[in-house]
């Protein structure tokens, strides 16, 4: 099984600061089609999860541009340009390239 | 409006069985993956099965032998029935589509004695 890890698992920022979360997999997540299959998830306190970014770096209809992703391969990143209340909650990364779909253990995001 | 609402939830003893049922709207079914995830209570996610247009299955390996994904194009729903349930199979199921781009609001599975 491909094994997703985030870093760090908590991040405490500052209301108009940047925020940066890690993920980095076992296995390469290019599949054969060239595709990355890398995504990353929003789940807000006491809400289902959301789709951020989908393969690495494109976000979902509706994603505010202050989210970003970038990577490569193994290693992944998600970035907040300037973290608002609203982003509040724990973010995690996907992978479906290969069965089992994995995800990492999830990096809560909280204000300081 | 595209949605899916979970169903199906509740309380079982460990050994019992339980189906969960998706319905969806305001897209077409057949061409789409579309899963169960869930979620213990204040832990993370987990996929726990995968269905492909309709046809193609796949599981985790712990409900692997308890638990069938199964779909009605005709009735827009997916389902999964959850056989010899144990403890840790209990938490928040959700029914989502593709590689997560929708997701319902979950429907609660509790397996205690």
């Amino acid at each position: 099984d491909r094994v997703m890890t985030q870093s760090p698992l908590s991040l405490p920022v500052t209301l108009g600061q940047s925020a940066s979360i890690s993920c980095k997999s076992s296995q390469s997540l290019v599949f054969r089609d060239g595709v990355t299959y890398l995504n990353w998830l929003q789940q807000r306190p006491g809400q289902s999860p959301r789709l951020l970014i989908y393969n690495v770096s494109n976000r979902d209809s509706g994603v505010p541009d202050r989210f970003s992703g970038s990577g490569s391969a193994t290693d992944f990143t998600l970035r907040i340009s300037s973290v608002e209340a609203d982003d509040v909650g724990v973010y995690y990364c996907l992978q479906t390239v290969g069965w089992p779909w994995t995800l990492g253990q999830g990096t809560k995001v909280e204000i300081k | 409006e595209e949605e899916v609402v979970e169903s199906g939830g509740g309380l079982v003893q460990p050994g019992g069985s339980l189906r969960l049922s998706c319905v969806v709207s305001g897209f077409s079914f057949n061409n789409h993956f579309m899963s169960w995830v869930r979620q213990a209570p204040g832990t993370g996610l987990e996929w726990v099965a995968v269905i492909k247009r309709l046809s193609a299955t796949y599981y985790m390996d712990s409900v692997k032998g308890r638990f069938t994904i199964s779909a009605d194009s005709a009735k827009k729903s997916l389902f999964l029935q959850m056989n010899s349930l144990r403890v840790e199979d209990s938490g928040l199921y959700y029914c989502v589509r593709e590689r997560g781009d929708l997701w319902g609001q979950g429907t609660l599975v509790t397996v205690s004695s």
